[in-house]
């Protein structure tokens, strides 16, 4: 079956810094993926689909400066939080489409900005 | 814009009973609605798709409906197990692949 892997589960960094969370596709190539943040006891909103090779396609309000997404390849694509506030402070999860899979979700991370 | 609605933020079930979860929509019908379990912590995983032009998909213990009519999709968990207890989220898309849209989810809690 199909398996995305997100890493790091968890990260906790400091005001001000930039923090990178990858998202692989293990066993199927995903020319789509998505990128979700769900706060506590609220549903998953989706930031940004992107797509192999192509720039990201960001949800109304969400910054693009901030939030950096990079589909280098067909396995593998990085949201990277920069210059992180406390505010950023949020589940993040990644989700890839493609090789007749349908939708299969990473597992999180739990981003805390101190 | 469309909004998806579950009908109850938490549902507490005695083991062995079926499990009812509601999922609401407004304005126009979806093209799928999809089904999810997320355990707290984890990332959701997919449970069932239904299209709008079928009325009712199963698998295993588990069965969907969708009523363009009512803009409803019932997902029930028959012999429910303490296993079940999870938050489940329904989503519509509007093609596959687009326009994905979560609702809030509604927490299952099977009792022993």
């Amino acid at each position: 079956g199909a398996v995305v892997s997100q890493h790091p589960s968890w990260v906790i960094c400091k005001s001000g810094t930039s923090v990178k969370i990858e998202c692989r596709s293990l066993d199927f190539q995903a020319t789509t993926m998505f990128w979700y943040r769900q706060f506590p006891k609220q549903s998953l909103m989706l930031m940004a689909t992107s797509n192999e090779g192509s720039k990201a396609t960001y949800e109304q309000g969400v910054e693009k400066d901030k939030f950096l997404i990079n589909h280098a390849s067909l396995t593998l694509s990085t949201l990277t939080v920069t210059s992180a506030h406390p505010e950023d402070s949020s589940f993040y999860i990644c989700s890839a489409t493609g090789g007749g899979y349908g939708y299969t979700f990473g597992s999180g991370t739990r981003l805390t900005v101190v | 814009s469309q909004k998806i609605e579950q009908n109850s933020e938490a549902l507490n079930i005695q083991e062995g009973k079926t499990a009812t979860l509601t999922c609401n929509y407004t304005n126009y019908s979806p093209a799928y609605l999809q089904w999810y379990r997320q355990d707290p912590g984890r990332g959701p995983v997919f449970l069932l798709l239904i299209r709008e032009n079928e009325k009712e998909k199963r698998k295993e213990r588990l069965k969907v409906t969708f009523d363009t009519t009512l803009k409803q999709s019932l997902f029930h968990i028959t012999a429910s197990q303490p296993a079940d207890s999870a938050t489940y989220l329904c989503a519509r898309s509007i093609n596959y692949g687009q326009n994905f849209v979560f609702g809030p989810g509604t927490r299952l809690s099977v009792l022993p």
